[in-house]
C-alpha cells in the first residue's frame, strides 16, 4: 500500500538551529511531493512542493525540500529557524493522474527563542 | 490559489444525532474533497466530491455515514450520521486549483468535532 511516513514526530529546536524533518514514501512510480505547514489555530498552508525539474525546491519562509528519487525521501530543511516556526509539518504525496494526496503523520516543531 | 471557509469551526455534539459541515470556497472548482483527522493521526481522505455527480467514497467510508452534497462548483456540504465518540476529529475541505506548474490541493481551516 502506498503510504507516506515522517520518523520525527516531535523536533524541539533553539532559534537559529538548522532543521532538518525527514519524509519518506513507499509508491514506486513518479509522484508529486508537498510539505504543508499548519500554525497554532491556522489552516494547512502550502509550503513547497515538487512535480518535476530540479529536485531541490524551494518553498516559502526560507524552506526547501531536496527530492532524493533513489531514497523514496522529499526531507524538508531550513538552514536557521526562528520562533515563529513552531508548527505541524505534513509530508504528502500524490501520484500523478490520480487526486488523491497521502499524508505522513506530521511532526511537530518548537522553537525556543 | 483558493480561500476556503467551513462552518461550523467547532461543535460539540451528543451520540446519536448527526451534524452538517458546510464548505464555501471563493471560486469555482471541479473537484472538492473531504478529509479526517483523527487525533494524533494524519489526514484520511473521506471522500471526493465532484459537482454534478455522486461523491467516490474511499475505502472504510460509506455515504449512510457521511453523505455528501455538491449543488454547485463553490459549495458542498459533509454530514456525520449516527455520531459515535470515535467520530471525534478535525474535518476538513480541501480544493483542487491552478496553482504554478500543478494543479494542487488547498484546505479549509477545519471543523473540529467533539462526540459526547
Amino acid at each position: 500500500a502506498q503510504s507516506v511516513s515522517q520518523h520525527n514526530h516531535h523536533v524541539i529546536l533553539s532559534e537559529a538551529a538548522s532543521l532538518e524533518l525527514g519524509c519518506n514514501y513507499s509508491y514506486g512510480g513518479t509522484v508529486n511531493l508537498f510539505w504543508y505547514v499548519q500554525y497554532p489555530g491556522q489552516h494547512l498552508q502550502l509550503l513547497l512542493k515538487y512535480f518535476s525539474g530540479d529536485p531541490l525546491v524551494k518553498g516559502i519562509k526560507g524552506f526547501e525540500a531536496e527530492f532524493i528519487k533513489s531514497k523514496f525521501s522529499f526531507n524538508l530543511r531550513k538552514p536557521s529557524v526562528q520562533w515563529s516556526d513552531t508548527a505541524e509539518y505534513f509530508c504528502a504525496v500524490n501520484p500523478p493522474g490520480t487526486y488523491k494526496y497521502i499524508f505522513g503523520t506530521g511532526t511537530r516543531l518548537k522553537v525556543l527563542a | 490559489s483558493a480561500v476556503i471557509s467551513q462552518k461550523p469551526s467547532r461543535d460539540i455534539c451528543q451520540r446519536g444525532t448527526s451534524l452538517t459541515i458546510q464548505c464555501q470556497v471563493d471560486s469555482q472548482v471541479t473537484m472538492m474533497f473531504w478529509y479526517r483527522q483523527q487525533p494524533g493521526q494524519s489526514l484520511t481522505l473521506i471522500a471526493t466530491a465532484n459537482q454534478g455527480s455522486e461523491a467516490t467514497y474511499e475505502s472504510g467510508f460509506v455515504i449512510d455515514k457521511f453523505p455528501i452534497s455538491r449543488p454547485n462548483l463553490t459549495f458542498s456540504t459533509l454530514t456525520v450520521s449516527n455520531m459515535s465518540p470515535e467520530d471525534s476529529s478535525i474535518y476538513l475541505c480541501s480544493v483542487e486549483a491552478p496553482s504554478t506548474s500543478t494543479d494542487t490541493q488547498y484546505f479549509g481551516p477545519g471543523t473540529r468535532l467533539t462526540v459526547l
